[in-house]
């Protein structure tokens, strides 16, 4: 059965600093495609950055990147300079490349320090 | 701009009543999903649908049934609520292969059932 796991259900973070959200998933697939998900309090799930699982490069969306591990079945995500507006439940979630379910992990809440 | 909403942001519901929850999209989507998210278990998928009149089980169907009748509504039905149905529900839509296109969520409808 394919899974995705997120170990750390809460975090916190200094403003301005770096931290790295970790995610494991388990698939016998070979292409497939990896999200992370925000969703800040009381508003609306959106995308944060994408991955297909065929490209080597990872992803990157200005403070956001990823460090995606296939062979170890890891995508984390790395928010540089946190902000407090990064404050927010995030979802690693996974998708087989075919018209099929995403599935989520149970998500990391992160706290931003000022 | 993309737009999933959700018919009400909060819901107080009676055990036994039937329930509906409504999701439109305006983006013409192919797919359409319901969630029901719990602390602590994440994004649980209840029903999602990949066309018109075209409905599959998710991960937790029971007690729940859906209805598409066209293409940008997708229907979340409670036939006789009860106390354990008490969650935040959400309803995402996304374009076909599901796999290659991310999700867009609506703002989320909290039922509490008494």
């Amino acid at each position: 059965a394919q899974t995705v796991t997120q170990s750390q259900p809460e975090m916190s973070v200094q403003e301005a600093e770096t931290v790295t959200l970790s995610c494991t998933y388990d698939t016998s697939e070979s292409d497939y495609y990896l999200f992370w998900y925000k969703q800040p309090p009381s508003r609306q799930m959106i995308l944060v950055i994408r991955q297909e699982a065929y490209k080597q490069q990872n992803a990157t969306e200005n403070r956001f990147s990823v460090n995606f591990q296939k062979a170890a079945k890891s995508f984390s995500l790395k928010i540089s300079d946190s902000q407090l507006g990064d404050a927010a439940m995030y979802f690693c979630a996974y998708s087989p490349n075919r018209d099929d379910k995403i599935i989520f992990g149970k998500g990391t809440r992160l706290h931003i320090l000022p | 701009d993309v737009k999933v909403t959700q018919s009400s942001r909060y819901l107080v519901k009676r055990t036994g009543e039937k329930v509906f929850l409504e999701c439109v999209q305006d983006m013409d989507h192919e797919n359409m999903f319901w969630y029901r998210q719990d602390p602590g278990l994440g994004l649980r998928l209840i029903y999602f649908s990949y066309d018109v009149k075209m409905k599959e089980k998710g991960d937790i169907p029971e007690g729940y049934s859906v209805s598409r009748e066209k293409k940008e509504r997708f229907s979340l039905i409670l036939e006789s609520a009860s106390t354990n149905q008490t969650s935040m529900y959400l309803c995402a839509s996304s374009k076909s292969p599901q796999g290659v296109y991310e999700q867009y969520f609506g703002p989320g409808t909290r039922l509490t059932v008494t």
